[in-house]
């Protein structure tokens, strides 16, 4: 069956340091990545889409500079939280897809920033 | 970015009652809405999922029924069952793109 893992589960970083969270799909090829974010009492934003063969659309509000995106081939993806800072906390989902309109996701990377 | 409006924000229902869910969408390019159902400390999981050239489709307890014309969905879990207490997420998508999400509805069955 098609699963997709992150890792690490939980993170705990400094305010104003970095953490980079990893996502791998097995089971499928994962033509495309969505990263979300669920913040506190808030449902799940777009952070940023990365399709294969396409420039990585990020959504109003986040940015490549500050979540930078790695999808370097059809079983893993990676994202960077730069500069990390109390709003930056919460639940980071991976969810990828392969050709079909189905989205698999993971358990996520919980994020508290001290 | 909330494209997605999801009520209630929770719920609670008798065990063997029906639950039901609404969703409603702003843009009319959608044309898929799967139900995403959660538990704590796990990743969203597709429990049921609709096209919009449907109105309609079932799966054991769970049916989602679609309104194209009032960018309307809604999902109905008959015999609510305790196990069925979890965290339901309604979204809307169109193909090479990702799935927006609703805010979520918090079920509890009591028993």
């Amino acid at each position: 069956g098609a699963l997709v893992y992150q890792y690490p589960r939980r993170t705990i970083c400094k305010s104003g340091t970095s953490m980079r969270m990893e996502c791998q799909a097995v089971g499928f090829q994962a033509t495309s990545v969505a990263w979300y974010r669920q913040s506190p009492q808030k449902t799940f934003e777009l952070i940023a889409l990365s399709t294969v063969n396409s420039a990585i659309k990020y959504e109003q509000n986040f940015t490549q500079e500050k979540f930078p995106i790695s999808h370097p081939n059809l079983s893993f993806s990676s994202m960077t939280v730069l500069n990390a800072y109390l709003e930056d906390r919460g639940l980071y989902l991976c969810g990828a897809r392969d050709y079909s309109y189905e989205q698999y996701f993971g358990p996520g990377t919980r994020l508290t920033v001290l | 970015q909330q494209q997605v409006r999801q009520s209630p924000q929770s719920l609670t229902v008798w065990e063997g009652g029906t639950t039901v869910l609404t969703c409603s969408y702003e843009d009319s390019t959608f044309n898929y809405f799967p139900w995403y159902q959660q538990f704590p400390g796990e990743g969203p999981a597709l429990l049921i999922s609709i096209l919009s050239v449907s109105d309609k489709k079932e799966d054991g307890r769970f049916t989602t029924f679609f309104n194209k014309r009032e960018k309307k969905l809604s999902l109905h879990i008959i015999d609510s069952q305790p196990g069925d207490s979890a965290t339901y997420f309604c979204a809307a998508m169109r193909n090479n793109n990702a799935p927006r999400f609703g805010a979520g509805t918090k079920l509890s069955v009591k028993p």
